[in-house]
């Protein structure tokens, strides 16, 4: 079944510490995102990439990186420099139109 | 960024009871979505709406894209058990700027 594989589902992070969120998906989609929710709150991009070897910050880049060096693939390392990291992160994807995302099941990071 | 307001933040409903939740904005979408969040879970995409005016059912749900283009809300017929959860609206100003914005929620519960 295609469908978007978010690992692992439970992440803790030290002070100091890059810890990087796998995503892969086999639906073939070119765009991919991250979100950030925190208890209560909407989802809040992070960054999104359209096509392979290209990506965009988005409302809340600072302290995240990411790649995109295949289309199935699109990994978030949360820096040092990240100073709240803790919540729930969700990988998603869609077609070029950018409309309809679907959604992994999420990783929750938190701090040690 | 562009804020949506979900309403209402909560509901506690009796299992059977019709449940509607609204999402407003200050400027006008081109496309308005509907997801469901389970505890734990990523979203799932229950509606999109694409045309002001255009109303859509998936099931029980019935979702509406408002004649204004800012708003838009989504009803819930004949509630069980299994509607608990967070529903989120979402929508995008630009189409194809790959950068949805997503209300806070509305957390449901459903009272056997």
């Amino acid at each position: 079944d295609g469908g978007i594989t978010q690992s692992p589902k439970y992440l803790f992070r030290k002070e100091g510490q890059n810890v990087t969120l796998s995503c892969e998906q086999n639906l073939n989609h070119d765009a991919m995102y991250w979100y950030r929710q925190d208890p209560g709150q909407g989802l809040r991009l992070i960054y999104y990439s359209q096509i392979v070897n290209d990506f965009q910050k988005g409302d809340i880049a600072e302290g995240y990186s990411v790649s995109r060096e295949k289309k199935e693939s699109f990994p978030l390392t949360v820096t040092s420099a990240q100073k709240n990291p803790t919540a729930f992160y969700l990988c998603a994807s869609s077609t070029n139109s950018g409309e309809k995302l679907f959604f992994g099941s999420g990783t929750q990071l938190s701090v040690l | 960024g562009q804020q949506l307001n979900q309403s209402p933040q909560s509901m506690f409903i009796q299992e059977g009871e019709d449940v509607s939740m609204n999402c407003t904005s200050s400027s006008i979408f081109n496309t308005w979505l509907w997801y469901k969040q389970d505890p734990g879970e990523g979203p799932v995409l229950l509606i999109a709406l694409y045309k002001a005016g255009e109303l859509t059912s998936n099931g029980r749900l019935t979702a509406q894209f408002g004649i204004t283009r800012k708003d838009s809300f989504l009803n819930i017929s004949a509630s069980i058990p299994s509607d608990v959860g967070i529903y989120f609206c979402a929508g995008d100003e630009r189409a194809g700027s790959y950068q949805l914005t997503f209300g806070k929620g509305t957390k449901l519960s459903v009272i056997p």
